[in-house]
């Protein structure tokens, strides 16, 4: 099994329904993230938790939602989707360690991808 | 403000052609990390590297290599001896800050196409 998984992989929907994207990891990791890719614009941050009870806004959070339900488990939600909405959506996760030598420091876990299209 | 620029949007070779990609970054922070990921047509993203801002030495792991250079602001990544394996969308990504955050700044990604 994956170390990240995110369902669905691919859904199609209309505009103004409420979808949301679940996350689920194996990893033990503290933090996880939700980023949106878009063609020519690389990926952008949407949200992001630190623990279960930390929830902070990324770069690009207006129109979504996300839900810490426990350490391994972060979901995104579109309240009303919209066709510029419309994008691959990437979960992924990384550990807390510190220290400026700590090689993990910032790695990021990705799961596959939900290919999310809003007609 | 932070900014990561990827100049090539698509690049197209020959197999076994040397191939390097390039990447610009913009940061004020001292200390910061940057990040080649690989992202084949598969669709998942595979990381590939990391470099801290205070370490210039290059690397090389097998076809792979890494050139970091401060006095330009760039983390250029060449790939020898390309193989069709090797077509992919490379991210290069810069992470601000000595803190663990997980938070990168992507650039728009690379297109690499490589031709039996």
């Amino acid at each position: 099994d994956a170390d990240v998984t995110q369902t669905p992989r691919n859904r199609i929907t209309k505009t103004g329904k409420r979808i949301m994207l679940e996350c689920s990891q194996t990893k033990g990791h503290d933090r996880m993230y939700w980023y949106r890719q878009d063609p020519g614009l690389g990926l952008r941050l949407i949200y992001y938790s630190f623990d279960v009870k930390d929830i902070n806004k990324g770069e690009i959070s207006d129109g979504y939602s996300v839900s810490r339900q426990a350490q391994a488990k972060f979901s995104l939600s579109l309240e009303s989707a919209i066709p510029n909405q419309t994008a691959l959506y990437f979960c992924a996760t990384s550990d807390s360690g510190q220290g400026a030598e700590y090689s993990g420091a910032n790695v990021l876990t990705f799961g596959a991808g939900s290919r999310l299209t809003v007609l | 403000a932070q900014k990561v620029t990827q100049a090539q949007t698509e690049i197209s070779v020959v197999e076994k052609e040397d191939v390097t990609l390039d990447c610009v970054y913009e940061t004020r922070d001292t200390t910061y990390y940057l990040f080649w990921y690989k992202q084949p047509p598969s669709g998942e993203l595979v990381f590939l590297i990391r470099r801290n801002s205070f370490d210039e030495q290059n690397e090389i792991s097998g076809r792979y290599s890494w050139n970091f250079q401060k006095s330009t602001s760039s983390f250029n990544f060449t790939i020898t001896a390309s193989q069709v394996v090797d077509s992919a969308v490379y991210f290069c990504a810069l992470s601000g800050g000595s803190g663990n955050t997980g938070k990168l700044i992507f650039g728009q990604g690379t297109t690499l196409q490589v031709k039996p």
